[in-house]
């Protein structure tokens, strides 16, 4: 089993509708989770974590945590152009030392 | 502030070839980490430093790879003899050190660095 594991394949959604994309983890342990968000061509851009079981909110982003399940999602609000890109889920175990596993991505499409 | 930079942002490098890639943190992280990104592909995990150690190296693919890191804060990412399936973009993220055990903090990346083995 990976450690991290997103949906495979693009996700199309018209602009102003809701985004929501799932990526569960293997390690029961974890304790820190990331959404990145990488532009073709660039390098990711952190814009969630989460550490806690339930909600987190910001602007048009909600993460949601459950660690009994041991899945990781984010739904993006209001979908606008701009939000096309691939979202990154990344996962750090314990142990300490701190790196990421991240899942392969999920390419978000938003159509106008 | 001032974001994680990296050199080169391009390298174009013979089969054989030894390369460095250079990685300037955020000030004030202490933790460094190196990763790669294939094309198409997801990000694996090279190496992490704490300060100018490194406590996991368990990401380098072979002993070709090689990374230090001096002063708290410049690192450099060597491989020698470089392979075409050495092609790959290089990314370096840095993050304020959290504690053996504790959360991790979150790791900001830099623009990377693009290197083609022909």
């Amino acid at each position: 089993q990976k450690e991290v594991e997103q949906n495979s394949g693009p996700l199309s959604v018209p602009e102003g509708a809701i985004a929501s994309l799932n990526c569960t983890y293997s390690d029961r342990g974890s304790q820190s989770f990331f959404w990145y968000r990488q532009y073709s061509g660039k390098s990711p851009e952190l814009i969630m974590s989460i550490y806690s079981n339930g909600d987190k909110e910001d602007g048009r982003f909600t993460a949601q945590l459950n660690k009994a399940s041991q899945y990781v999602s984010l739904l993006i609000r209001d979908s606008q152009p701009s939000d096309s890109a691939t979202y990154l889920c990344a996962v750090n175990g314990p142990g300490g030392n701190n790196r990421l596993a991240f899942g392969k991505g999920n390419q978000v499409v938003v159509i106008p | 502030g001032a974001g994680v930079s990296q050199s080169p942002s391009n390298k174009v490098t013979e089969k054989g070839k030894d390369v460095e890639l250079r990685c300037d943190p955020i000030s004030g992280h202490t933790a460094l980490y190196w990763y790669r990104q294939r094309l198409g592909q997801g990000l694996e995990f090279l190496i992490y430093f704490q300060g100018n150690s490194a406590p996991d190296k368990s990401g380098l693919p072979s002993d070709r790879f090689s990374a230090e890191r001096t002063g708290e804060s410049v690192s450099t990412l060597t491989i020698q003899r470089t392979q075409q399936e050495d092609s790959a973009v290089y990314l370096c993220a840095s993050s304020v050190a959290g504690e053996t055990g504790a959360p991790s903090y979150e790791q900001y990346f830099g623009p990377g660095t693009r290197l083609t083995v022909t």
